[in-house]
């Protein structure tokens, strides 16, 4: 199995600032990871698929990198909207494993 | 448009049974493996069990392997998941999820709003 963590836990940024989250896989992934927005009381959001790769109709904003076992993602200018919990993903090999999640606030 | 909609949640004893139901529309289901995630209160993402668009390929997590069942009937649209032998620890909304790519694991691009199942006696 692939173990996935995710850093940091939660983090308080203030609107415009650059935001940063990290994903780390306990073995070589490729790039098979996406990233998924959660806001309270609502369904999982596809933000970015395949480490990079921008799902249609997400703002440009969001954007992920990375390949092997290290990946980010990054928020360039913090917008209210974007409070949420952000999950990274992996489905290079069974079971499709999520990491811990980060929780994004607003300072 | 695509929708998923989630059905069968509730309240069942530790021990019980229930049976979720995923309808599908607005894109070729037979053409698309799914999957089905849970999220327990005040938790993460936890992936459960994926199913081929064939719906001949299953796969569950280790938590759930021998209790519950993933199936299709793609005549009618529909995603299904079987509890069995429920714990406390099954308590989580499950979620419905879409593969993004035809014909092979990827993304997720399109989840259900949740059905909530809550085991306790």
């Amino acid at each position: 199995d692939s173990q996935m963590t995710q850093s940091p836990s939660s983090l308080s940024a203030s609107v415009g600032d650059r935001v940063t989250i990290t994903c780390q896989a306990s073995q070589d992934i490729s790039n098979y990871l996406n990233w998924y927005q959660q806001k309270p009381g609502k369904a999982p959001k596809l933000l970015i698929y395949d480490a990079s790769d921008l799902e249609t109709g997400v703002p440009s904003r969001f954007s992920g990198s990375g390949s092997g076992a290290d990946f980010t993602f990054t928020i360039s200018s913090l917008q209210p909207e974007d409070i949420a919990t952000y999950y990274c993903q992996q489905y290079d090999n069974l079971p499709f494993t999520f990491g811990g999640g980060t929780k994004v606030e607003i300072k | 448009e695509v929708q998923l909609v989630e059905s069968g949640g509730g309240l069942v004893q530790p021990g019980g049974s229930l049976r979720l139901s995923c309808a599908a529309s607005g894109f070729t289901f037979s053409n698309y493996g799914m999957s089905w995630v849970r999220q327990a209160p005040g938790k993460g993402l936890e992936w459960v069990s994926a199913i081929s668009g064939s719906g001949g390929t299953t796969y569950y997590a280790d938590s759930v392997k021998g209790r519950f069942t993933i199936s299709r009937d793609n005549s009618k649209n529909t995603l299904s998941l079987h509890l069995n032998s429920l714990r406390a620890e099954d308590t989580a909304i499950y979620y419905c999820a879409k593969c993004l790519r035809e014909g092979s694991w990827s993304a997720f691009d399109f989840w259900g709003q949740g059905t909530l199942v809550t085991v306790s006696s």
